[in-house]
């Protein structure tokens, strides 16, 4: 099984609300990452969990919380957001992070903050 | 700071034409990685390239890894309609040893039936 999930798939939030994204995966990677993705660009790294510690934070707004519950799940939270932080949110997991491994990425959540 | 650029960044081609996009680094890299992203989807790993001068081949693509380890190229032979996407090439940050990416800016690929 080489799925990684994200739930929801579209979210719609205010800038008040708080809400949570979710992503899973079950090949037993030690490695999990979150990315933002606009519109006709790469992916921009955000977070990097390895052995479910916090191991790389790319100046992210603390507006943006990760949580590494185990090895299988990594959620992001999220709080007072701005509408620019509209995009899609791409979790990824890899076998390790102290090397170069293939990534593989989940469907995404496509978030829009109005 | 490490930076990877691609080029071109669109490229529309006929059905059955070949297709290369081409990525440069501002280091050398220990590996190079290559992802496909369809329209509405997420990226997919298609392939590693790790030694210098190394080709590999999947069906109609072509992976190259240049000898100095700071250029690859992907080339698509006989272009079909469901090569339609952007391609990324990634390579590691530093030393490869934090598992983050830096990515090429990415070729949009359209293909016209």
């Amino acid at each position: 099984d080489t799925e990684v999930t994200q739930t929801p798939k579209h979210l719609v939030m205010g800038m008040t609300n708080k809400k949570s994204l979710k992503c899973e995966q079950h090949m037993g990677h030690r490695a999990m990452y979150w990315y933002k993705q606009k519109a006709k660009k790469p992916p921009e790294l955000m977070f990097v969990y390895s052995y479910e510690k916090l191991s790389i934070n790319e100046s992210v707004p603390s507006r943006f919380s990760p949580e590494c519950p185990n090895s299988s799940l990594l959620n992001l939270h999220l709080h007072a957001l701005q509408p620019e932080d509209s995009a899609l949110y791409l979790c990824a997991s890899s076998q390790r992070a102290d090397r170069s491994y293939e990534q593989y990425f989940g469907p995404g959540t496509r978030l829009t903050v109005t | 700071g490490q930076q990877v650029m691609q080029i071109p960044q669109y490229q529309h081609v006929q059905e059955g034409e070949d297709f290369t996009t081409y990525c440069n680094s501002s280091t050398t890299l220990s590996n190079i990685q290559w992802y496909k992203q369809r329209p509405g989807g997420h990226p997919v790993f298609l392939i590693q390239l790790v030694k210098s001068g190394e080709v590999k081949k999947q069906k109609r693509l072509t992976f190259q890894f240049g000898e100095a380890k700071k250029n690859s190229s992907l080339h698509i032979t006989a272009t079909q309609t469901t090569d339609v996407g952007t391609y990324f090439c990634a390579g590691p940050n530093g030393s490869g040893n934090t598992g983050k990416l830096i990515f090429g800016q990415g070729t949009t690929l359209q293909v016209k039936p």
